[in-house]
């Protein structure tokens, strides 16, 4: 199974809202990485979390991780239909070899 | 343009045919990936290199499955005897390992149909 599953596996809102993806692994990590995918392009890096760290920022981006609960959870503010994307965490072992994990992704859909 | 590159960006094939695929990495890159991604999955990690040395190479998904990065620079994907199933797309990524964590580069991707 995947290391890292994201929730929900979609979500439907309207622009200006704030949307919250959820990611759960199953294994300790170095870090925590957060991916968009938009329809047609390549995989874009967002934002990496190490797991001494709990909360990041990067624009409107705000991404949280709990260790003891072993999630994060990326929240994307004010929305935008540009924010169409899928959304990937990529989850790297601790004591692994920088071999980072996916898992499934969150479909966005931001209704102009 | 100076990011990750992949060629080509389609392939259709008939089945039993060998295909390769090209990735150029961001240059200064030492770490180099290849994925394959299927319909509303995550991308699955392939195998590795660190400059021209190939790390992992035990998630390839078939002994038909083969990467080389002779130089440390570019790298190929070679797919024999395609199957129906190895339809998919091959996505290669490029990272520096500088003690900044891991954040990878990904190309575009190459599509490949397998009829």
């Amino acid at each position: 199974s995947q290391q890292g599953e994201e929730d929900p596996q979609a979500l439907s809102i309207q622009e200006g809202e704030n949307a919250t993806m959820n990611c759960s692994y199953k294994t300790s990590i170095n870090n925590l990485q957060w991916y968009r995918q938009n329809s047609g392009r390549g995989l874009v890096h967002l934002i990496l979390i190490r797991s001494n760290e709990r909360e990041k920022h990067s624009g409107r981006l705000r991404v949280t991780l709990d260790t003891s609960k072993k999630s994060s959870s990326l929240l994307i503010t004010a929305s935008r239909a540009a924010d169409t994307a899928s959304y990937f965490c990529a989850t790297e072992i601790s004591g692994g070899s920088y071999i980072p994990t996916f898992g499934r992704g969150t479909s966005l859909i931001v209704h102009p | 343009d100076t990011g990750v590159s992949q060629d080509p960006r389609h392939k259709i094939t008939k089945r039993g045919q060998n295909v390769t695929f090209r990735c150029d990495p961001i240059s200064e890159h030492n770490r180099l990936y290849w994925y394959r991604q299927t319909l509303g999955q995550g991308p699955e990690f392939l195998t590795y290199f660190q400059n021209e040395a190939q790390l992992e190479k035990s998630r390839l998904l078939s002994d038909r499955f083969s990467a080389e990065r002779p130089k440390g620079s570019f790298s190929t994907l070679e797919i024999q005897r395609t199957e129906q199933g190895d339809s998919a797309m091959y996505l290669c990524a490029s990272s520096l390992i500088a003690g900044r964590g891991n954040e990878q580069f990904f190309g575009p991707g190459t599509r490949l149909t397998v009829l």
